[in-house]
């Protein structure tokens, strides 16, 4: 039982570059969510699935993209990324609106 | 929108002192969850208060949701060295959070 995973660990794009950020839990959680901490700041929502085949915006979902590829799996898109978006990058799941399991983490450096 | 302030922004203390962080909403919230991050480490869930006036504890760990559901706190009695990182407050359906208190610990 792996919790909920994120691939990859650490990236390093140039300004104008895409990468999707791949997530997968194997709790069987209906919900799922991306975030983006920023140092000394709290996790900012960029994009949440609430069920596989539903996507919604969170409070920063400007230069992303979303797939909820099916229960297990929800990637994040960049598709030209910006020094702005350097940041470290939280994949969660949970039931409903309970309990949110985080994954380790991406850190993304947009150069 | 919905507005989760957290104070303070950081806190420094003697191991075996007491500490606490406040979380206040602009809005009524629903919920209110507590997580703990370590330094370089993922949030980890501690707790979830949902009733006016709940308190919950947890070992050294004080949670309290009040009256009005629009603040809450965490308090932490007797700090070790392994309470150690940051505490976020999350509040409502859509997870908006605090920015966190940072706590470190003098031994």
């Amino acid at each position: 039982n792996a919790g909920v995973t994120q691939t990859p660990k650490f990236q390093v794009l140039k300004t104008g570059q895409s990468m999707t950020l791949q997530c997968a839990q194997d709790m069987n959680h209906n919900s799922m969510y991306w975030y983006r901490q920023d140092p000394g700041m709290g996790l900012r929502l960029i994009y949440y699935s609430a069920s596989e085949g539903t996507t919604d915006k969170g409070e920063v979902p400007n230069g992303y993209n979303v797939s909820r590829l099916n229960k297990r799996e929800f990637s994040l898109r960049l598709e030209s990324a910006a020094p702005s978006q350097t940041s470290v990058y939280f994949c969660a799941s949970s039931w409903l609106a309970g309990e949110q399991f985080f994954g380790p983490g991406t850190r993304l450096t947009v150069l | 929108g919905q507005q989760v302030m957290q104070i303070p922004q950081y806190q420094h203390v003697q191991e075996g002192e007491d500490f606490t962080t406040y979380c206040n909403s602009s809005t009524t919230l629903s919920n209110i969850q507590w997580y703990k991050q370590r330094p370089g480490g993922h949030p980890v869930f501690l707790i979830q208060l949902v009733k006016s006036g709940e308190v919950k504890k947890q070992k050294r760990l004080t949670f309290q949701f009040g009256e009005a559901k629009k603040n809450s706190s965490l308090h932490i009695t007797a700090t070790q060295t392994t309470d150690v990182g940051t505490y976020f407050c999350a509040g409502a359906q859509k997870l908006v959070f605090g920015q966190g208190t940072r706590l470190t610990i003098n031994p």
